[in-house]
């Protein structure tokens, strides 16, 4: 099955600097990549996703890089604000007939120090 | 829409006692997932089901676990006798597509086996 590696495990970084969260898989099949964050107390929340056939892609301050070839792709969070702490994870897709099965990376606790 | 909504939002019981979480997904959304969240495993996907019907119930830890979706409206997550290590955060997902679409999240139950 598919399995999802996802570094580093906590991430400290000065209010407006940039952070970047890095994911491996393992299934070459894999074709649909979300990010989800996570604040406390709550369930997670799709942020931003990207498909196999977009090597990159940009939400205001977000954005999602992917190599296929490498079987790696990247969260790239700049000008970090405090609302940005939170617990970040990686997810992996690959569909198949009968459903669409996530497979979720560690997490990363993310927190902006003001 | 309401999003997903679970119930207990916290629980505690005691060993041996029967546990019954309850998730009612978004209105349309043919997909549902039960998650489980510990700090030592992360994120772990249970069981979903496609139009009531359990798809991929391999993530369900042992016999005392069952899950169930009379309906498109509502599923429930039982466990039966619980176990300190049952003790987690449980979420239900739910999503309208089998292909690459947002899964939605609830607010989640902590359980406590004490």
């Amino acid at each position: 099955g598919e399995n999802v590696e996802q570094h580093p495990s906590t991430l400290s970084v000065q209010e407006g600097d940039s952070a970047v969260i890095k994911c491996t898989y393992s299934d070459s099949a894999s074709n649909y990549f979300p990010w989800y964050k996570q604040e406390l107390g709550k369930g997670p929340q799709l942020i931003i996703d990207i498909r196999s056939n977009v090597g990159e892609k940009k939400d205001q301050r977000i954005a999602v890089t992917l190599n296929k070839t490498a079987k790696h792709f990247s969260l790239h969070i700049t000008e970090t604000q405090p609302e940005d702490s939170a617990v970040y994870f990686c997810a992996a897709l690959r569909i198949k007939a009968a459903g669409n099965k996530l497979t979720f990376g560690g997490g990363t606790r993310v927190l902006v120090k003001p | 829409d309401a999003g997903v909504i679970q119930s207990p939002r916290h629980e505690v019981t005691e060993m041996g006692q029967e546990v019954t979480l309850r998730c009612k997904p978004i209105s349309g959304h043919d997909y549902l997932f039960w998650y489980r969240q510990t700090m030592m495993r992360g994120l772990e996907l249970l069981i979903y089901f496609n139009n009531n019907v359990p798809i991929d119930d391999s993530g369900m830890p042992e016999d005392r676990f069952s899950a169930k979706m009379p309906n498109a409206s509502f599923s429930t997550l039982k466990i039966q006798p619980s176990e300190p290590r049952d003790s987690a955060v449980y979420f239900c997902a739910s999503s309208y597509d089998r292909g690459q679409s947002e899964q939605y999240f609830g607010p989640g139950t902590r359980l406590t086996v004490t």
